[in-house]
């Protein structure tokens, strides 16, 4: 099956500092990669379409200076938390549209913790 | 605007009864509609989809679910709970001719199952 894995698992930072997040298609090749952030104990929130090769289209209310994508080839997208804060600590969640299945279904990476200190 | 209801937050059930997540839809057209199992820290896994055809649709660890269109609906069920399917469930419904290929999720269900 179509397997998306994310890089770091977990990441714990410092105020002010950035952190990049990889999402990677690991066996198949994704136009339109999407980003989700998800609260303790809630659904996932999409933050932010990605495709390759354009820019990425965020969700109302997502600030794209604060949240930067990159989808530089058909395997990888990067998610970078600029200047993170507290607030930004969230598990965020990766996932990967495939032209290979006959409806485009999404599939899902592991996520990724990030604690901001 | 177009949605995906879980009424329940949490559902809670002894192992070896049948169990039922329910999720109810308003999405246009002919819906794509899918079931994630979330664990604690992980990313959501693939339980099963329902596209078209069958209405009855089998899927992973035994769970299966029902198109309802009169009822909007996509309940989630298995005959027999484990323990181990204790986890947050997701349901998602895409609309297939929107021109996005974004899903609309449900808020999520957790179940407990009681030994």
């Amino acid at each position: 099956g179509a397997v998306v894995s994310q890089h770091p698992s977990r990441v714990i930072c410092k105020s002010g500092t950035s952190v990049k997040i990889e999402c990677r298609s690991l066996d198949f090749q994704a136009t339109t990669m999407f980003w989700y952030r998800q609260f303790p104990k809630q659904s996932l929130m999409l933050m932010a379409t990605s495709n390759e090769g354009s820019k990425a289209t965020y969700e109302q209310g997502v600030e794209k200076d604060k949240f930067l994508i990159n989808h530089a080839s058909l395997t990888l997208s990067t998610l970078t938390v600029t200047s993170a804060h507290p607030e930004d600590s969230s598990f965020y969640i990766c996932s990967a549209r495939t032209l290979a299945g006959a409806h485009n279904e999404q599939f899902f990476g592991p996520g990724t913790r990030l604690t901001v200190l | 605007a177009q949605s995906v209801a879980q009424p329940e937050d949490q559902v809670n059930v002894a192992e070896g009864n049948p169990l039922t997540v329910k999720c109810t839809y308003s999405v246009s057209g002919n819906p794509y509609l899918f079931w994630y199992v979330q664990y604690p820290n992980r990313g959501l896994q693939f339980l099963l989809k329902y596209i078209t055809g069958d209405n009855l649709v089998k899927g992973s660890y035994g769970f299966e679910a029902e198109f309802n269109k009169s009822q909007t609906s996509f309940h989630l069920k298995k005959p027999s709970a484990l323990v181990s399917d204790s986890a947050l469930y997701f349901c998602a419904g895409r609309a297939p001719n929107s021109g996005t290929y974004k899903y609309i999720f449900g808020t999520g269900t957790r179940l407990k199952v009681l030994a």
